[in-house]
């Protein structure tokens, strides 16, 4: 079935630092990618998307490249800042299984000054 | 403003006692989803439902029920039966062919 891994946290960073979080995924069909993001407390937000392979999806400095080759979605960022620290959860939606959307389990990222 | 509205945020309960969580969305998504998260965890399935008058257990359904009577509204009732009730929950909707989900604020549920 469908389903995707992504690295486990936490990762704690130095301001400025480049980010990497990992996404790997098994799915039937042609999926379409997400990354969400979750500040404490609240729900998720959508960050970044990217329907076909090859598209890059890209906001707030946030880039993830759709590889088909190597079924990967990674997150990258240049230059974090402390206002990044949250919860970060790859996804994806198939429409081979209804458009059903299968989550990560979260990476937690932390930022300091 | 479109978009899903949870309430209460916070909402505390004695064991033993039914409670119901409301999910309303204004965005005209015909898919809704009820979602549990506990700290450091990610999000596990609870119901869905993808048209009005039906759903769908997700993978941890027991100790939970639902009701879809409009298609604005999707609320979650945690009975007495559900074992470890006290966890964020969250509810999200999407249109039926296509992604974004988009999500709640959340309700924190605490039983004691």
């Amino acid at each position: 079935g469908d389903s995707v891994t992504q690295m486990e946290g936490p990762v704690t960073l130095s301001e400025e630092a480049f980010l990497t979080i990992n996404c790997t995924y098994t799915a039937t069909g042609y999926p379409s990618l997400f990354w969400y993001v979750q500040y404490p407390g609240e729900g998720l937000q959508l960050l970044l998307k990217a329907t076909k392979a090859d598209d890059k999806g890209s906001n707030k400095g946030f880039e993830a490249t759709y590889r088909k080759e190597t079924t990967s979605f990674h997150l990258e960022k240049g230059s974090v800042q402390v206002s990044d620290s949250a919860v970060y959860f790859c996804a994806l939606s198939d429409r081979n299984t209804g458009n059903q959307f299968y989550f990560g389990t979260g990476t937690s990222l932390t930022v300091i000054p | 403003d479109g978009g899903i509205t949870q309430s209460p945020k916070y909402l505390f309960r004695k064991e033993g006692q039914n409670v119901t969580l409301s999910c309303e969305q204004n965005l005209n998504h015909d898919a809704m989803y009820w979602y549990r998260q506990d700290p450091g965890q990610g999000l596990r399935l609870i119901y869905y439902s993808q048209i009005v008058n039906d759903f769908q257990k997700g993978d941890i359904a027991e100790g939970y029920s639902v009701s879809r009577e409009k298609k604005e509204s999707f609320p979650l009732t945690v009975t007495s039966a559900q074992k470890n009730p006290t966890a964020f929950y969250l509810c999200a909707s999407n249109a039926r062919d296509r992604g974004v989900q988009y999500f709640g604020p959340g309700t924190r549920l605490t039983v004691t």
